[in-house]
């Protein structure tokens, strides 16, 4: 199984959105709804922020949203604050009943 | 709270084994699997596969049948990744983490397994 695709970094200024893209396939992305999306800070645990795509667990800001359009899923960071200067990792629960992981995206805040 | 607490960094020459933990703690152990993922450096996550707590039946990924083996202590909530006949290319940082359903909600801090003769 493939990583999924995500650019490799995104950066903006506080206040603005930014969008990140996580592309796959018809077997992974584009088979189901059970896209997830992680904030990492290099040497601490994977923070869950979306699932299901669209779906934000308790506590996790509204200022992140998520979406998905055929093979690829995006993140959307509104308002950014310098706090969200991370890696963000998308996950897709595969038609294989498998699971896999974006190459990450670096976001910096100017 | 939920967490997922994992054992130390491991030093460990190749053709050796090692063996690895996570303890979970607030929640009811038998009622979410548990997966394990790894991230070799300047990789990207690789799911590794995962246990069902509840029947103690393991799902490995392929690629990792053969020298990767989950097992359980159900009695102290701890699950374990046990990786035989170690190679230079399983150095990595290893995570386990917690399936409510289709997700993987809460992750463990890492463990750092390095294989160098």
């Amino acid at each position: 199984q493939s990583a999924l695709t995500q650019p490799a970094s995104v950066s903006g200024s506080p206040g603005q959105s930014i969008t990140i893209s996580c592309a796959g396939t018809s077997s992974d992305i584009g088979y189901f709804n059970y896209i997830s999306w992680y904030q990492h800070h290099p040497g601490k645990a994977p923070k869950l922020i979306i699932y299901d795509v669209t779906k934000r667990p308790s506590g996790v800001s509204n200022r992140f949203s998520g979406s998905k359009s055929g093979n690829t899923a995006s993140l959307t960071i509104s308002g950014l604050q310098a706090d969200d200067e991370s890696d963000y990792l998308c996950s897709a629960y595969t038609r294989a009943r498998s699971y896999v992981f974006g190459t990450g995206t670096r976001v910096t805040v100017l | 709270q939920v967490q997922l607490v994992q054992s130390g960094s491991e030093l460990k020459k190749p053709g050796s084994s090692v063996r690895i933990s996570c303890k979970a703690s607030g929640y009811t152990f038998i009622s979410h699997g548990l997966h394990w993922v790894r991230q070799a450096p300047g990789q990207a996550l690789e799911w590794i596969g995962w246990i069902n707590t509840n029947t103690g039946k393991p799902t490995y990924a392929q690629g990792f049948t053969g020298r990767f083996v989950f097992s359980l202590d159900s009695s102290v909530s701890t699950t374990y990744l046990q990786i035989s006949t170690l190679q230079s290319e399983d150095t990595a940082v290893y995570y386990c983490a917690r399936d409510p359903h289709t997700t993987l909600d809460y992750w463990g801090q890492g463990t750092l397994i390095t294989v160098s003769s």
